[in-house]
């Protein structure tokens, strides 16, 4: 099975950079993935790690450490409608591939 | 960019009736589509995997009779709650992939009320 843990909530400024970590557990991993989730709406992808190290979309960027079963997001230049529950996940490795959410941070950007 | 398209978007039923949710992918085959229950305030719960031209895959505590999965082709996902109760109230999310290393397509959810 899998066990992720995030941070539950989180408060930056409009502006600056936030960092967001992830550590799971798990008996069989194919990917960690970063979603965001604005309120009363479904996840949108966002930027996903199968190997170590760091991966940069724009302003998000995404980094793994499978030794250490560490991940983290960075979002930088935040915006206000940057504010969103942040969810991280883990696929398995198996043909189904499924995948098992943390119970996500809500970042709050403050002006 | 793969387009997961699901429906209704809202949903107020009686309890003890019958809702069907349908879920599809519009530019893409999906052998697999996932669903998720998200409660207010709490994660995406995975109830079952649908599998195209076989059974679902529930997972544990997840009623089979209750929530009644179909995937009749390969871009469609029907999950149906039967007898629903006050305490299905839920947001209910589909999803699906394209290709198999690639993320979740959700869909844009359906927010059932059971009154």
């Amino acid at each position: 099975g899998q066990n992720i843990d995030q941070p539950t909530e989180m408060t930056a400024t409009e502006g600056a950079i936030v960092q967001i970590n992830c550590t799971y557990q798990t008996s069989g991993f194919n990917g960690l993935f970063w979603y965001q989730q604005h309120a009363g709406e479904a996840p949108t992808f966002l930027s996903y790690n199968v190997l170590d190290g760091l991966e940069e979309k724009g302003r998000f960027s995404s980094f793994l450490s499978r030794s250490k079963g560490y991940s983290y997001l960075l979002l930088k230049e935040l915006q206000m409608k940057d504010s969103a529950s942040y969810l991280c996940a883990v696929r398995e490795n198996t043909n189904a591939g499924k995948s098992t959410f943390g119970d996500g941070t809500t970042l709050t950007v403050k002006p | 960019g793969a387009v997961v398209s699901q429906h209704p978007s809202r949903v107020i039923c009686k309890s003890g009736t019958s809702v069907k949710i349908e879920c599809r992918s519009l530019d893409f085959q999906a052998t697999t589509m996932f669903w998720y229950r998200q409660f207010p305030k709490q994660s995406l719960m995975l109830m079952a995997t649908s599998n195209e031209g076989s059974k679902a895959t529930y997972e544990q505590g997840v009623e089979k009779d209750k929530f009644l999965i179909n995937h009749a082709s390969l871009t469609l996902s029907t999950l149906t709650v039967t007898s629903a109760h006050p305490e299905d109230s839920s947001f209910y999310i589909c999803s699906a992939r394209d290709l198999s290393a690639s993320p979740l397509h959700f869909g844009n959810g359906t927010r059932l009320t059971v009154t």
